[in-house]
């Protein structure tokens, strides 16, 4: 079975300092991890993903994630934080054998003081 | 390219009534994946199809819920006899291929009086 903790449900920054969600996943297998985002009322949009290429994983908008294996870790960061990152994020998991069923975490709400 | 589309945006039904949400997948797309987001809470993942199969659907509540993807047309999340449990937001996912990444639509929001 495979899962996601993330381990801060709010997190509060200052608008231009940096950014760290955390991530902890467990899985059997080698797992795809990924970061999405979702704004107010919004769809949800792929910030990011890793499978098992380069560790440190660039995405949209600024934003990258460290593949740490032997942490079993996936945390997000962002250098500087801008008004429009404001927005909930899931840590997601999944593995695949031809069915990628995604498993996500229960998110954290990300607040950007002005 | 289109995005994922999913109609209607908004949907109030009472209890006992039928709910019948739709989602068309990105032009490409033959995966389709459905989710359901309860308040505060994170997606849970229901059903996943392909063109006319149903590939997975352990998670989808075993007494009425129901989904397809015809070979021509939206995939189909129904509801029958709707409970306010059922009350939640349900997103559609697509992809390209059965590893490929997950594109999701904007959702349904469910409401049930």
């Amino acid at each position: 079975a495979q899962s996601v903790t993330q381990l801060d449900s709010h997190v509060s920054v200052s608008e231009g300092t940096p950014v760290l969600l955390r991530c902890n996943y467990s899985s059997s297998y080698s797992p795809s991890l990924f970061w999405y985002v979702q704004h107010p009322n919004k769809g949800l949009q792929l910030l990011l993903k890793y499978t098992s290429a380069a560790t440190l994983v660039k995405g949209i908008n600024g934003f990258e994630a460290e593949f740490k294996k032997s942490e079993t870790s996936f945390h997000l960061t962002k250098p500087s934080a801008h008004m429009s990152d404001a927005a909930e994020y899931f840590c997601v998991v999944s593995v695949g054998f031809g069915n990628e069923k995604l498993t996500f975490g229960t998110g954290t709400r990300l607040t950007i003081i002005p | 390219n289109a995005g994922v589309m999913q109609n209607p945006r908004h949907l109030v039904r009472r209890r006992g009534q039928e709910a019948r949400l739709r989602c068309s997948p990105m032009k490409g797309h033959s995966h389709v994946y459905w989710y359901r987001q309860l308040p505060e809470e994170g997606l849970k993942f229901m059903v996943y199809l392909q063109k006319e199969n149903i590939i997975d659907e352990s998670g989808m509540p075993k007494e009425r819920f129901s989904a397809e993807f015809p070979k021509e047309g939206p995939s189909i999340l129904r509801i029958q006899q709707v409970v306010r449990g059922d009350s939640a937001a349900y997103f559609c996912a697509s992809s390209p291929t059965p590893t490929g990444a997950q594109y999701f639509g904007p959702g349904t929001r469910l409401l049930v009086l």
